[in-house]
């Protein structure tokens, strides 16, 4: 399974872009990127996923270069309500059809007025 | 209302004693899923899932045991509780349409072992 290293924790301020940085050197030619969102006593919830290039919906943009070793997760305009902690996962498609999601210990991003 | 919701939210309980903690979820998800996740830490998987009785074993299940009867309920057992197991234990769904389905998470049982 692919392991994945992101930053342990970051400091940003309400109205800036904040870039998360994951790299995922082994990452398996079936594997998709996702990225999940928890904020404290609550569950993960999920952002964005991605496989190549750039995706981007209502919340995040996700970009993956070509060799898909890395990915980054771009927070446009950051507000206090993104405080969380930023999972990045690589899911491996086990044979009988579900992504075995691991966890790492994620990045905990701090929003400050 | 849809989604998948977890009972009950708070549990204290002593050593030795027995302790299930409920999943619900109302999208008839195929998969279904136990997390624990411990201070400071992600999340690991302890069982799961496949369909209705279909469990196989995660990252963590000694000490753990489940069942799934029906398709929208999942229930997670301590059959003899340790402090060890002391977490908040999450609860998620998903259902794979091809590569790269998401897992949608309940909200947690916080968990304390005395």
């Amino acid at each position: 399974l692919a392991k994945t290293t992101q930053p342990i924790s970051m400091d940003s301020y309400e109205g800036q872009e904040v870039n998360i940085t994951c790299s995922h050197n082994n990452i398996a030619t079936n594997d998709y990127i996702t990225w999940y969102q928890q904020f404290p006593s609550q569950g993960p919830r999920f952002i964005i996923q991605g496989y190549k290039t750039k995706v981007t919906n209502e919340v995040a943009s996700l970009f993956i270069p070509a060799d898909r070793k890395s990915s980054t997760l771009s927070l446009p305009r950051v507000s206090l309500s993104d405080t969380a902690v930023y999972y990045c996962l690589v899911g491996v498609l086990i044979s009988g059809g579900y992504n075995k999601l691991i966890f790492g210990a994620g990045t905990r991003l701090a929003v400050h007025p | 209302d849809a989604g998948i919701t977890q009972s009950p939210r708070y549990k204290i309980t002593e050593t030795g004693r027995q302790v299930t903690l409920m999943c619900h979820q109302t999208w008839s998800h195929s998969y279904m899923f136990w997390y624990r996740q411990d201070l400071g830490h992600g999340l690991r998987l302890i069982y799961y899932s496949a369909a209705a009785d279909i469990t196989d074993k995660g990252e963590v299940p000694d000490g753990y045991v489940v069942s799934r009867s029906k398709t929208e309920n999942f229930p997670l057992t301590l059959e003899s509780a340790t402090r060890s197991q002391t977490s908040v234990y999450f609860c998620a769904s998903s259902d794979p349409g091809g590569r790269g389905e998401t897992q949608y998470f309940g909200p947690g049982t916080r968990l304390l072992v005395l």
